[in-house]
């Protein structure tokens, strides 16, 4: 079946810095998700992207979804302690259903 | 408007015993979905529910493992005689139909230990 590859599985950052991660597949995807995880809570949805090439922004973050379909990154400017968490991205096929990636646990230093 | 609820938020049950986790999905949302996340991993499908079609069952890991949906409300996922490995958060989702039908809104999950 359809696998994502998410990296990096985890990142210590400097607050103030900017974060990327990205998600990769050897399959097409039509849709790309980014979601974050807080501990004891569910994922909550950040960007979704509909169209190859598109790049999307809400507030710090940026998500890119690949020309090639078959890849998505996330970027998070000017990090704050409150951006910790895990992030997982999650891609669609045909259908309603999604993949998810394994997640990028993001710690900060204050 | 309210979210996704589930309940319990935690559940500790004795191995072999039977266990009911519960959904309630954003009102109007058609579509529900259940995953399993074991501690430090990510997200496992077991099984989605689109209005009144026949449920995807793909990703559910044994016949120990059903779940219902009375129409495009409440689901229940059962687990009956429960394994430690069984032991996991649970997480549901729904989503809506039309242009943003792909973008899957979650619930806070239920903690599942199994002694």
């Amino acid at each position: 079946g359809q696998q994502l590859n998410q990296s990096p599985q985890s990142m210590f950052i400097q607050e103030g810095e900017d974060v990327s991660m990205n998600c990769t597949s050897s399959s097409i995807f039509n849709t790309w998700l980014w979601y974050k995880q807080d501990p004891g809570e569910g994922p909550v949805l950040l960007i979704a992207l509909y169209k190859a090439g598109e790049l999307t922004s809400n507030g710090r973050l940026t998500a890119q979804f690949g020309i090639t379909r078959k890849d998505s990154f996330l970027n998070i400017s000017a990090s704050i302690p409150s951006d910790v968490g895990i992030y997982f991205c999650a891609g669609r096929g045909y259908g309603n259903k999604l993949v998810f990636g394994a997640g990028t646990i993001l710690r900060v230093k204050s | 408007g309210a979210g996704v609820s589930q309940s319990p938020s935690n559940k500790v049950t004795e191995k072999g015993k039977d266990v009911e986790l519960r959904c309630d999905p954003i009102s109007g949302h058609t579509a529900l979905y259940w995953y399993r996340q074991r501690l430090g991993q990510g997200l496992e499908f077991l099984i989605y529910f689109q209005g009144n079609s026949a449920p995807d069952k793909s990703g559910l890991p044994s016949d120990r493992f059903s779940a219902e949906r009375t129409g495009e409300s409440v689901s229940t996922l059962t687990i009956q005689r429960t394994q430690q490995e069984d032991s996991a958060v649970y997480l549901c989702a729904s989503s809506s139909t039309g242009g943003s039908s792909y973008e899957q809104y979650f619930g806070p999950g239920t903690r599942l230990t199994v002694t």
